[in-house]
């Protein structure tokens, strides 16, 4: 079946630092990739999402591309800010199929 | 407007009590999703309506979990004798797509569920 691996956290950087926070994934075909944002005492939140490979999604100054050969959908910022802290969800969805499947999350914690 | 809601917003439930979860999704939204968050994980699938029609629930743990959208609009997820391990958050997400494609589903605060 479909899983997706997520880096363990808590990530912690410094403002202004560069991030990256790494998600594989294993499915058959060819699902759309998402990545979703939980702020402490939010819902989840759709950060951004590539549907075929080679994909860019961006939002925010957070990008991530699609990977098909390496099966990755990694998520990177060139500066974080203390507002970025949250838990990220790397997280994939198949046509014909509704649910999403999800990673066990990252938590990303930015200091002054 | 209006995002998905959630009542209750936490749950205490005493082993082998009946917990009834409701779910408002945004309006005009046919898709509606259940999920359980274990501490510390991500969200796990439950099941899945489209309108009033309860097209997948193929995550439901078990048959104490029973789920329904009798008008197409508020659901809710019932959990019979609870147990320990019904320990989680329980979300709820909507989407307006009706077609097959897997489309951004907007979440709701979700219900902590506590059994003792």
């Amino acid at each position: 079946g479909d899983s997706v691996t997520q880096m363990e956290g808590p990530v912690t950087l410094s403002e202004e630092a560069f991030l990256t926070i790494n998600c594989t994934y294993t499915a058959t075909g060819y699902p759309s990739l998402f990545w979703y944002v939980q702020y402490p005492g939010e819902g989840l939140q759709l950060l951004l999402k590539a549907t075929k490979a080679d994909d860019k999604g961006s939002n925010k100054g957070f990008e991530a591309t699609y990977r098909k050969e390496t099966t990755s959908f990694h998520l990177e910022k060139g500066s974080v800010q203390v507002s970025d802290s949250a838990v990220y969800f790397c997280a994939l969805g198949h046509t014909g199929r509704r649910a999403l499947t999800f990673g066990s999350g990252t938590r990303l914690q930015v200091q002054p | 407007g209006a995002g998905v809601s959630q009542s209750p917003r936490y749950k205490v439930a005493k082993r082998g009590q009946d917990v009834a979860l409701r779910c408002d999704p945004i309006s005009g939204h046919v898709s509606l999703f259940w999920y359980q968050q274990a501490l510390g994980q991500g969200p796990e699938f439950l099941t899945y309506f489209q309108n009033e029609a309860q097209l997948d629930k193929s995550g439901l743990p078990s048959d104490r979990f029973f789920a329904e959208r009798p008008e197409g609009s508020v659901s809710t997820l019932k959990i019979q004798r609870t147990q320990q391990e019904d320990s989680a958050v329980y979300l709820c997400a909507s989407s307006l797509a009706r077609d097959t494609a897997p489309n951004e589903q907007f979440f709701g605060p979700g219900t902590r569920l506590t059994v003792l």
